[in-house]
């Protein structure tokens, strides 16, 4: 496709489980991002991939957060153990250069998590 | 580190009526400045960036955007509302020097009255 690709588009789940969440990036593009957007809020930065290595994690709320980007293109976001309050959009995405374009970021959108 | 704060979480104008959305950024070195557009059930969509040329963007659907240094404003206008205008709305900052990660204000939902 041309876009950002995130699945799944929903998720549920119960307390306690683990969660997997792909996203597949525009075709060449080297950065990717994921973004958090609770109820009512802005995005909020979570992490950001230069090729294969992340750049910036520092958005990364606690240590059941990863993300891996194993051949540069597609990412996983990867929530153990979730709990209530990490139910949210997650929205991924991608940009051609990270650090050397305008700065323009290609949003998918979204998987919606719900954890009960 | 940059942030951004919107005036207002919602507004409502009626169609014909001046868009006026607020944004003021903090940023210790000069940014880059966004206003994404979120459409229900879509993701963000570019609406207009600034990137250091000029200060008056233009962007999609009529919207521009004017950066005032002075003021560290980036407020976004449309002279005349539509109805499908109606969305929430995210002005963001971002750093070269940062990879370009975005910071986002809190976004202004708007509703359109005919």
């Amino acid at each position: 496709g041309a876009g950002v690709s995130q699945t799944p588009s929903n998720k549920v789940t119960e307390k306690g489980k683990y969660v997997e969440l792909r996203c597949d990036p525009i075709s060449g593009h080297t950065a990717l991002y994921w973004y958090r957007q609770s109820l009512g809020q802005g995005p909020e930065f979570l992490i950001y991939f230069q090729g294969t290595g992340a750049a910036d994690d520092s958005g990364l709320p606690n240590d059941r957060f990863f993300a891996v980007r194993p051949e540069g293109s597609v990412s996983t976001l990867k929530i153990q153990r979730t709990e209530r309050g990490d139910s949210a959009v997650y929205l991924c995405a991608s940009s051609p250069q990270g650090g050397a374009n305008s700065g323009e970021l290609f949003f998918g959108e979204g998987s919606r998590l719900t954890v009960l | 580190a940059q942030s951004v704060t919107q005036l207002g979480s919602h507004v409502s104008v009626s169609e014909g009526a001046l868009v006026l959305l607020r944004c003021n950024y903090s940023s210790s070195v000069p940014p880059y400045l966004f206003w994404y557009v979120q459409y229900p059930n879509q993701g963000l969509q570019l609406l207009l960036k600034y990137t250091s040329a000029a200060t008056l963007v233009k962007g999609i659907n009529g919207f521009e955007a004017e950066f005032k240094k002075s003021e560290t404003s980036f407020h976004l206008t449309k002279p005349s509302a539509h109805m499908s205008d109606a969305a929430e709305y995210f002005c963001a900052v971002s750093l070269k020097a940062a990879g370009n990660k975005l910071t986002f204000g809190g976004g202004t939902r708007v509703l359109v009255k005919p």
